[in-house]
C-alpha cells in the first residue's frame, strides 16, 4: 500500500490567497484526521471524519478553515483567506476504526505551508 | 479536557545507554495510549499501542508501560543507537473515541 498521500508537499503563498491541501487515505480506512503542527503549539487535531462524516471539528481554528471528505478516498482542507499565522506543517492521517481499541493512525508526510 | 505532558523535552545520551521517556495525562479514562516516532521533516510512525486494559507492550528494544490510575506511561529504549535519534510523542484517546491528544514530544539525540 502507498500509505497516506498528501499534496502538495510544500506550499508558499501570499497572505489573502486561498490554500487547498489534499489527502488520500489508505484504502479501506474509515477514519481520517487533519492535524496542524507548529513549534509553539505542537500537534493539534483540527478535524476528523468517520465514514466521510465530520465527527469533531472543534479544533478548527476559525471560519477561514474548512474541510471536506466527498468520498472515502479523498479529503481537502481549505484555508481562505490565508494568514501568516497559518504557516505550519499540516498532516493527514487515517485509521481503521473497528471499535475494539486496536486502532493506530497512519500519518502522511505532511504539507509544509508558508504564508508570506 | 485531556492534557498530555512529556518530560524531558529533550534528551542527549551516548550510544548504548538505556533510557526512559515519560508521558503523563490528566484524564485516566483513556481508551488507549500510543507512542509515535517523528523523524525531522517526516510524518509520525506508530511504535507501540497499549490498550487501556493492558499494562505494557514490547517491540524489539522498545517497551512501553501504562499505569492508568496514576496517569503515566513510560517508553523504555534499551541499548540506544544513533538511529533512534528522533522526536518521540505519546498520544491518548478517550474512551470510545478515536480522537488523539498528543504530548509535545521528547527530542532524543543518541551520540555515536
Amino acid at each position: 500500500d502507498a500509505g497516506v498521500i498528501q499534496s502538495p508537499r510544500h506550499e508558499v503563498t501570499e497572505m489573502g490567497q486561498e490554500v487547498t491541501l489534499r489527502c488520500k487515505p489508505i484504502s479501506g480506512h474509515n477514519s481520517l484526521f487533519w492535524y496542524r503542527q507548529t513549534m509553539m503549539r505542537g500537534l493539534e487535531l483540527l478535524i476528523y471524519f468517520n465514514n466521510n462524516v465530520p465527527i469533531d471539528d472543534s479544533g478548527m481554528p476559525e471560519d477561514r478553515f474548512s474541510a471536506k471528505m466527498p468520498n472515502a478516498s479523498f479529503s481537502t482542507l481549505k484555508i481562505q483567506p490565508s494568514e501568516p499565522r497559518d504557516s505550519a506543517v499540516y498532516f493527514c492521517a487515517s485509521s481503521l476504526n473497528s471499535g475494539i481499541g486496536e486502532e493506530t493512525q497512519y500519518f502522511g508526510p505532511g504539507t509544509r505551508l508558508l504564508v508570506l | 479536557k485531556q492534557e498530555v505532558t512529556q518530560i524531558p523535552a529533550a534528551l542527549s545520551v551516548p550510544e548504548g545507554e538505556n533510557l526512559v521517556l515519560n508521558c503523563s495525562f490528566t484524564d485516566s479514562a483513556i481508551y488507549n495510549l500510543q507512542w509515535f516516532r517523528q523523524d525531522p521533516g517526516k510524518g509520525l510512525t506508530s511504535l507501540l499501542l497499549i490498550q487501556s486494559s493492558q499494562r505494557e507492550q514490547t517491540s524489539g528494544r522498545l517497551n512501553a508501560s501504562l499505569d492508568k490510575s496514576s496517569g503515566r506511561s513510560t517508553l523504555y529504549i534499551a541499548a540506544s543507537q544513533p538511529g533512534d535519534s528522533a522526536t518521540y510523542l505519546c498520544a491518548v484517546t478517550l474512551y470510545n473515541f478515536n480522537k488523539f491528544y498528543f504530548g509535545s514530544g521528547t527530542k532524543l539525540n543518541v551520540k555515536p
